[in-house]
């Protein structure tokens, strides 16, 4: 079982609607996670980061973690063509540890239909 | 521009060469990691370090890849000996001090070995 799991798509959605990113984690013990952004060929962007159980949200975008289900997800509302990208999860087991590795998930690839 | 600064952003070396990959951190900033993206592959961490401190070098190859963040100027990753194996992109991210802070990734350097 990998680390942080996350499907690779593509996810494609038209233009407006809402786009819906999911990641799961197999270590119980993990305490922050991360989503970014990366376009082909450049590096990655923080969109989000969220360490509570619940939702978090910053303009279009809206991060959801439950720890019991060792499950986060990504929501954009509005999706761009711009939002066009690979979407990257984090997770950091144990940064209280002094071990703040990122354990990234390979991506999900998403297309927004103009 | 305030962010992570990385350099060069590409490097080509022949087998058995060295390679030196140079990271500044963003303003305020004294930690530093360092990741490393195969092509079609997910990023993958390699060591976090501290001024004159490796924190967790967990992630790095036993042989021929060091890494040093000294008390002025930047980190520097270090690969000896090319072979091909290593063209990949080399990201720098970088943290402020405290636990769950986000990482914040430079431009990266993509190194090709002939």
């Amino acid at each position: 079982q990998k680390e942080v799991e996350q499907n690779s798509g593509p996810l494609s959605v038209p233009e407006g609607a809402i786009a819906s990113l999911n990641c799961t984690y197999s270590d119980r013990g993990s305490q922050s996670f991360f989503w970014y952004r990366q376009y082909s060929g450049k590096s990655p962007e923080l969109i989000m980061f969220i360490y509570s159980n619940g939702d978090k949200e910053d303009g279009r975008f809206t991060a959801q973690l439950n720890k019991a289900s060792q499950y986060v997800s990504l929501l954009i509302r509005d999706s761009q063509p711009s939002d066009s990208a690979t979407y990257l999860c984090a997770v950091n087991r144990s940064p209280d540890t002094g071990r703040r590795a990122l354990t990234f998930g390979s991506g999900t690839r998403l297309q927004v239909q103009p | 521009n305030a962010g992570v600064m990385q350099n060069p952003r590409h490097l080509v070396r022949r087998r058995g060469q060295e390679a030196r990959l140079r990271c500044s951190p963003m303003k305020g900033h004294s930690h530093v990691y360092w990741y490393r993206q195969l092509p079609e592959e997910g990023l993958k961490f390699m060591v976090y370090l501290q001024k004159e401190n490796i924190i967790d070098e967990s992630g790095m190859p036993k042989e021929r890849f060091s890494a040093e963040f000294p008390k002025e100027g930047p980190s520097i990753l270090r690969i000896q000996q090319v072979v091909r194996g290593d063209s990949a992109a080399y990201f720098c991210a970088s943290s402020p001090p405290g636990n769950n802070q986000p990482q914040h990734f430079g431009d990266g350097t993509r190194l090709s070995i002939l």
